[in-house]
Order: C-alpha cells, then structure tokens, then sequence
C-alpha cells in the first residue's frame, strides 16, 4: 500500500523565520509530488508541484526533491502569520489505465507566532 | 471562472440511513474525483472518474458506498447504509487531464460534512 508520512506538529516558527516541512513516501515508483495547503475548515489549494530531483522556488515557497531517499520537503521563507495552516503532502504515482489519484498524507499543522 | 460546486455543505443523519451528495466539476475538466477526509487526517481517495467511466474505485466500500457521474459531468455521491465512521467531509475534486504540468493538480470544492449519530 502506498504511504505517505508526514509529522502531524503542531509546528510553531516564529514569523519572519524559515518554515521547513517534511515528507517521505513508500512507493518508489512515484512519478509527482505536491504540497496542498488547507486552512481549518477549508478545502486543500495547491502551493507547489515539483517532478524533477533538486529545488524548485516559487516567491517565498522552495520544494525539494530527492528521489533516492524518496523524500520532499517544503520551505517557506519569511514566514507570515497567514501561512499558518496545516500543509499537505501528496504523491502521484500513476499505475496505469489512467488511474493517478494522489495520495495524501496526514498533514503538519504549522503555526506562525507573530 | 467557476469552481468545483458542491451541495450539501452539511448533512446530519442517523446511523443506517442514507445520504447523496452532488459535484459540478470545473467546465471542461474530464476527470472526476471523490476524496474522503476524516478530522485529523489527509484526504482519501475513494473514486476516480475519467469522463462517465471509472477508473479507479479500488478504495470504495463498494457494500455501502456508491458514485455514478452520468454524461462525464456532474457526479453523485451515495452511502447506504450509514455508519458511525463515515462520519467525514467528503471533498469533490476535478483536473484537466492532458494540460502540460497539469497533471495531479486537483481543484477542490469546498466538502460536504456529515456527520452519522
């Protein structure tokens, strides 16, 4: 069965500081990897996909790849209050026929202390 | 540009009864996803439409649950009977399959919560 397995936090940073958030994943067929965002009571919104091994950046967001140690990670810089949410890990891996739901992991409640 | 639609917002049943929930996707979107997301935990995902097919349900409690998407639209959502554990916000997804880098990206609704007593 695929996993995905993030640390559910809380994660608390202060604001203006690096966030980092971490996510490894069981299947090493994985083809795309993702970071939600889901604030409470709301429904998740992409931040970040990323398909290739190494950093990509997007304003104050940098994914993180690294298939070997079937690892990802999310770093959010200049940490804001309103970044404070619980963020989502999410896998693709496509087994054919057409068939590539994600698979999500469980969330890590970041909070952001002004 | 529409988002994904979804009704109810809220549901209160009993348990063993039963309850339906509806998705719009996004115009032009063919694919079609139900995930489920129990408090505390990431969204799972139950069934994947592509058009009026399905394509994967390998994660559906198919004894209860039920979900059709009749002309590759709008799609509806079935549990019957009701049990205490489905107690959950049930989230409507759509993608555009075949967009460069699309691929994944899900548009979510905003849920249907029920809750079973």
């Amino acid at each position: 069965q695929k996993e995905v397995e993030q640390n559910s936090g809380p994660l608390s940073v202060p604001e203006g500081a690096i966030a980092s958030l971490n996510c490894t994943y069981s299947d090493r067929g994985s083809q795309s990897f993702f970071w939600y965002r889901q604030y409470s009571g709301k429904s998740p919104e992409l931040i970040m996909f990323i398909y290739s091994n190494g950093d990509k950046e997007d304003g104050r967001f940098t994914a993180q790849l690294n298939k070997a140690s079937q690892y990802v990670s999310l770093l959010i810089r200049d940490s804001q209050p309103s970044d404070s949410a619980t963020y989502l890990c999410a896998v693709n891996s496509s087994s054919g026929g057409g068939a590539d739901g994600l698979t999500f992991g469980k969330g890590t409640h970041l909070i952001i202390q002004p | 540009e529409a988002g994904v639609a979804q009704s109810p917002r809220y549901k209160i049943i009993e348990k063993r009864q039963s309850v339906a929930f509806w998705c719009n996707p996004i115009s032009g979107h063919a694919t079609l996803y139900w995930y489920q997301q129990i408090l505390g935990q990431g969204p799972k995902l139950l069934i994947q439409f592509q058009n009026n097919g399905v394509v994967d349900d390998s994660q559906l409690p198919k004894d209860r649950f039920s979900a059709e998407r009749l002309k590759g639209v709008d799609s509806t959502l079935k549990i019957q009977p009701a049990k205490l554990e489905d107690s959950a916000v049930y989230l409507c997804a759509s993608s555009l399959v075949g967009a460069a880098g699309a691929i994944g990206e899900l548009f979510f609704g905003e849920g249907s919560r029920l809750t079973v007593l």
